[in-house]
């Protein structure tokens, strides 16, 4: 089945300790995409990927950080989490060709 | 200013009844695309219909069309028929620029939350 996944889905941790969202697909897809969701805002880009070893800056990329070393992972790295990194984190793909992306179900974090 | 606006935070509706959900857009870009997922109580994002600025018909997707204005930059999602499986948060996006410049990144509006009554 042609898929996003992220892990974990849930998530608490306190302030400053480092922790890492997973995400995956196995679509081939050259295009992978950080997005934040919070009350009021809609979503939000946090980095993007177009490629392997190929990854920029979006909208709202402070204390955050990505890789990109495998085409089909794009692991979203929080260095030390604060409160105001408490939200709903999407992971999304596509084809860099392709108009549509795929969501994956979303990790949905609180930092205390 | 908002890319995206949707105006409407909360709709209310009968079940059965159609319902048609505003999206404005603002862009300067030719060449554009418009897009509309629900994300239902389960939180996970579903896409539900593409638009295309270059796109001559409106799109439609079963019971889901898009009313592509281009010239009043609007979008609006037309729900037919609707059914109590329709409640959910619903949230106009745009992508601007050409997809095989690697013009990928979503702008999305704040969402709708539609409740269908029975």
């Amino acid at each position: 089945e042609a898929q996003v996944t992220q892990n974990p889905r849930y998530l608490i941790t306190v302030t400053g300790k480092k922790l890492t969202v997973t995400c995956s697909q196995n679509m081939n897809h050259e295009y992978m995409s950080w997005y934040r969701q919070d009350p009021g805002l809609g979503l939000r880009q946090i980095y993007y990927s177009m490629n392997v070893e190929v990854t920029d800056k979006g909208d709202v990329p402070e204390g955050y950080k990505v890789s990109r070393k495998e085409k089909r992972n794009f692991p979203l790295i929080l260095e030390s989490p604060s409160p105001n990194q408490t939200s709903l984190y999407f992971c999304a793909s596509s084809y860099s060709t392709q108009e549509t992306q795929y969501f994956g179900p979303g990790t949905r974090l609180l930092v205390l | 200013a908002q890319k995206i606006t949707q105006t409407q935070p909360g709709m209310f509706v009968q079940e059965k009844e159609a319902v048609t959900l505003d999206c404005t857009y603002d862009t300067s870009d030719p060449s554009y695309g418009l897009f509309w997922y629900k994300q239902p109580s389960s939180g996970e994002m579903i896409f539900l219909i593409y638009q295309g600025s270059y796109d001559q018909q409106n799109a439609t997707e079963g019971r889901y069309s898009l009313n592509f204005q281009k010239a009043r930059k609007s979008a609006n999602l037309v729900i037919s028929a609707s059914q109590l499986g329709d409640s959910a948060m619903y949230f106009c996006a745009m992508r601007e620029g050409m997809v095989i410049q690697g013009a990928q990144k979503l702008v999305f509006g704040q969402g709708t939350r539609l409740t269908i009554n029975p």
